[in-house]
C-alpha cells in the first residue's frame, strides 16, 4: 500500500517551455504533498508544500511564479514549471502523505529527471 | 536553522562486511529522526526511524539509535549484502510543532550516501 506515482519519469525540453510534472497518490487519498527538488549528489531540497484545495506553500528561495504547484484533488498534485531554462534542469521528486496530527509519514514517488535544453 | 550531515559517500563493502554510515543534526529542540533508503529507479522508502532520545529504530537488519549526548542517528548493518545496493538518507523532523526553521511535517534531509555492495 502507500504507493505515490510520478509522471513522466523523464522529460526533455527546450529552453522556454514549459512541463507539467504529475505526482498521485495510487491507492490512499493524500491530504498533503510535497515537491522536492535534488541536484546531482546533493540532498532532496523541500520546494513547496500542497494541501488539497488550498494554495502550495512556497519555501523561501523558490519562485511562486516559475514553479507553479496545484493540488486539484486528493490524488493528484501537479508541478509546472514554467519558461524552463537549463538551470532548473534536476531531480523533481513528490511525496504524499494523510492526516492531520502530528508528523504524518511521508510516501515518496520515483521522481522525474527534467533536462532543458 | 536545522541540518542533517551524512558521511561522504560513496562506500563501497563486500557482502556480509559491517556497515556504519554516520548521520549528526543540528536542531533547535528535539527532532525525530528517520533513515530513508531509494534503490535505484524508485522513490525513497521510510527504513526505520526515532521518536526520542536513545531510542533504536530497526528494520531489515538495519539498526540506528537516537544519541541525544551526541546528536547523532548512525545506521549500522552487522552483514550487508548485494540488495543493500542503494542510496541512504538521514533526515529529520518535528512532530506535532517546528523549531529553528523545519516546521511540523516537513523533513530536513542529509545530502545522501551512496552504498555499493560487491558479491
Amino acid at each position: 500500500g502507500a504507493v505515490v506515482s510520478q509522471h513522466p519519469s523523464r522529460v526533455i525540453c527546450k529552453s522556454g517551455t514549459s512541463v507539467k510534472i504529475e505526482c498521485r497518490s495510487l491507492d490512499f487519498q493524500a491530504t498533503t504533498m510535497f515537491w522536492y527538488r535534488q541536484f546531482p549528489k546533493q540532498s532532496l531540497m523541500l520546494m513547496a508544500t500542497s494541501n488539497e484545495g488550498s494554495k502550495a506553500t512556497y519555501e523561501q528561495g523558490v519562485e511562486k511564479d516559475k514553479f507553479l504547484i496545484n493540488h486539484a484533488s486528493l490524488t493528484l498534485s501537479t508541478l509546472t514549471v514554467t519558461s524552463a531554462h537549463p538551470e532548473d534542469s534536476s531531480f523533481y521528486i513528490c511525496s504524499a502523505s494523510y492526516g492531520h496530527l502530528g508528523y504524518n509519514e511521508q510516501f515518496f514517488g520515483p521522481g522525474t529527471r527534467l533536462t532543458v535544453l | 536553522g536545522d541540518s542533517v550531515t551524512q558521511m561522504e559517500g560513496p562506500v563501497t563493502l563486500s557482502e556480509e562486511a559491517f556497515l556504519t554510515i554516520n548521520c549528526t543534526y543540528t536542531a533547535t529542540g528535539y527532532p525525530s529522526l528517520f533513515w530513508y533508503v531509494q534503490y535505484p529507479g524508485e522513490g525513497l522508502q521510510l527504513l526505520l526511524k526515532a521518536t526520542k532520545a536513545d531510542d533504536k529504530g530497526s528494520n531489515k537488519g538495519f539498526e540506528a539509535t537516537y544519541r541525544k549526548e551526541t546528536t547523532s542517528f548512525h545506521l549500522e548493518k552487522g552483514s550487508v549484502q548485494v540488495s543493500d545496493s542503494a542510496v541512504y538518507f538521514c533526515a529529520l523532523t518535528f512532530e506535532g510543532g517546528s523549531a529553528g526553521g523545519t516546521s511540523y511535517g516537513k523533513l530536513t534531509f542529509g545530502q545522501g550516501t551512496i552504498l555499493t555492495v560487491h558479491p
